[in-house]
């Protein structure tokens, strides 16, 4: 069974800093991956997405997450924090078949410090 | 064009009552998933719709949830005698067949069981 780790539930960075979320996947195959963000009661929207090919991937709003399938991450950057960064953020995984049904991390809720 | 929409917003029932949650995807979409977000359990997915095959009931936890997708594009997801355990926030998520799309969420309904 696939599952995923997001190390942090909390994490705090100053605005300008850089931004680091952590994920950690684990899947007999490699999955395809994905982080999306959620801000305050709306739903989830994708910020990038890994399936195939390059593995540093760039999404939406500057940021971008690297592939490595010896570590098994997908960890998510951006290089400056902008106060609207602040949202919960979740790591998430699907089979590469079938229903393509969406494992999720437990969340990191971002805030950003002026 | 409109997104993946979602009613009530919020629904606060009381316990062993019956609930009907209502999803409508982006127009063109044959793949509907179902998701709950709860402090306990985080995101987990319930069930998953594509076109006029079988849905995949795998994530549904108790035989009082069930859902159903009329016409292939509205669909009910109903909680039967609700529990306090069931209060959380439900998501539904469009896309293309599953593999050639990503899942766009709804803004989803919260549900208060008291």
């Amino acid at each position: 069974a696939q599952s995923v780790t997001q190390l942090g539930s909390h994490v705090s960075v100053s605005e300008g800093a850089l931004v680091l979320l952590r994920c950690n996947y684990s899947s007999s195959v490699p999955p395809y991956l994905f982080w999306y963000v959620q801000y305050p009661n709306q739903g989830l929207q994708l910020l990038l997405k890994y399936t195939t090919g390059a593995t540093l991937v760039k999404g939406i709003n500057g940021f971008e997450a690297e592939f490595k399938k010896s570590e098994t991450s997908f960890h998510l950057t951006k290089p400056s924090a902008h106060m609207s960064d602040a949202a919960e953020y979740f790591c998430a995984v699907s089979e590469r078949v079938g229903a393509q049904k969406l494992v999720f991390g437990q969340g990191t809720r971002l805030t950003i410090n002026p | 064009g409109a997104g993946v929409s979602q009613s009530p917003s919020n629904k606060v029932t009381e316990k062993g009552k019956d609930v009907e949650l209502r999803c409508d995807p982006i127009s063109g979409h044959t793949a509907l998933y179902w998701y709950r977000q709860s402090l306990g359990q985080g995101l987990e997915f319930l069930i998953y719709f594509q076109g006029n095959s079988a849905p995949d009931k795998s994530g549904l936890p108790s035989d009082r949830f069930s859902a159903e997708r009329t016409g292939g594009s509205v669909s009910t997801l109903t909680i039967q005698r609700t529990q306090q355990e069931d209060s959380a926030v439900y998501l539904c998520a469009s896309s293309l067949p599953a593999g050639r799309g990503e899942q766009y969420f709804g803004p989803g309904t919260r549900l208060t069981v008291t």
